[in-house]
């Protein structure tokens, strides 16, 4: 049972341009709902996290956008750069549950020079 | 960088033995969780602990045991090794109460042969 779904598998942009990455969820119960990034032999880090009671969050050139009666998420990458190729990760969590997080499969982002 | 360390980097072990992962959670967290990632595939939660005591595990089978020491830092244990637990094994922290914010260390690949 894959209660994150994250669309597509992977994704290749031009530099400058504007990646989006999508993730549905199941459960109603989640309340948080983390992007991580992942480069290669690396742990995921923390790029940005949205709560259910925002429809919008934006961090430089991060931006969540929530659609709660959707239960869809997704993240918008503005001026893509080379640098930011990487796997992303949708995750999402229930606070009351210690915050066990579980992840969509991943996206691999590819930006070209 | 994250201050999550983990130990060792890769191990390679044969079916049927034994494994002992180790890491250590970033200063001032209590909570430590662990996280199973397949190749190609986003992590999988197999425990948490909090100040010592198991509180919430996954949907893994017994063989997969672990510890949280007074100083936080904690071990995963898994016996009777499976081809199939060939994975990067991730150990996440969290300050832990109302705080959200989970910080990856960089994993340890083990392989079963």
């Amino acid at each position: 049972q894959q209660q994150v779904k994250q669309s597509p598998q992977s994704l290749i942009v031009q530099k400058g341009g504007i990646s989006i990455i999508n993730c549905a969820y199941e459960n109603t119960a989640f309340d948080y709902f983390p992007w991580y990034q992942q480069f290669p032999g690396k742990g995921p880090a923390l790029l940005i996290a949205i709560r259910p009671d925002v429809s919008e969050k934006k961090e430089g050139r991060f931006t969540i956008s929530f659609n709660k009666s959707a239960k869809q998420f997704s993240l918008h990458i503005m001026d893509s750069q080379p640098g930011d190729s990487a796997t992303y990760f949708c995750a999402a969590s229930i606070v009351g549950s210690n915050y066990k997080l579980t992840f969509g499969k991943g996206t691999l982002l590819t930006v070209n020079p | 960088e994250t201050g999550v360390t983990q130990s060792p980097t890769h191990l390679i072990k044969t079916r049927g033995q034994q494994v002992t992962l180790r890491c250590s959670s970033q200063s001032g967290h209590n909570t430590v969780s662990w996280y199973q990632q397949a190749l190609g595939q986003g992590p999988q939660f197999i425990f948490q602990y909090y100040r010592e005591e198991e509180n919430g595990r996954g949907n893994f089978p017994p063989r997969f045991s672990g510890l949280q020491f007074p100083n936080y830092s904690s071990e995963l244990n898994v016996n009777a090794l499976e081809l199939d637990d060939s994975a990067l094994y991730l150990c996440a922290s969290r300050r832990g109460g109302a705080t959200d914010t989970q910080y990856f260390g960089p994993g340890t690949r083990l392989t079963v042969l």
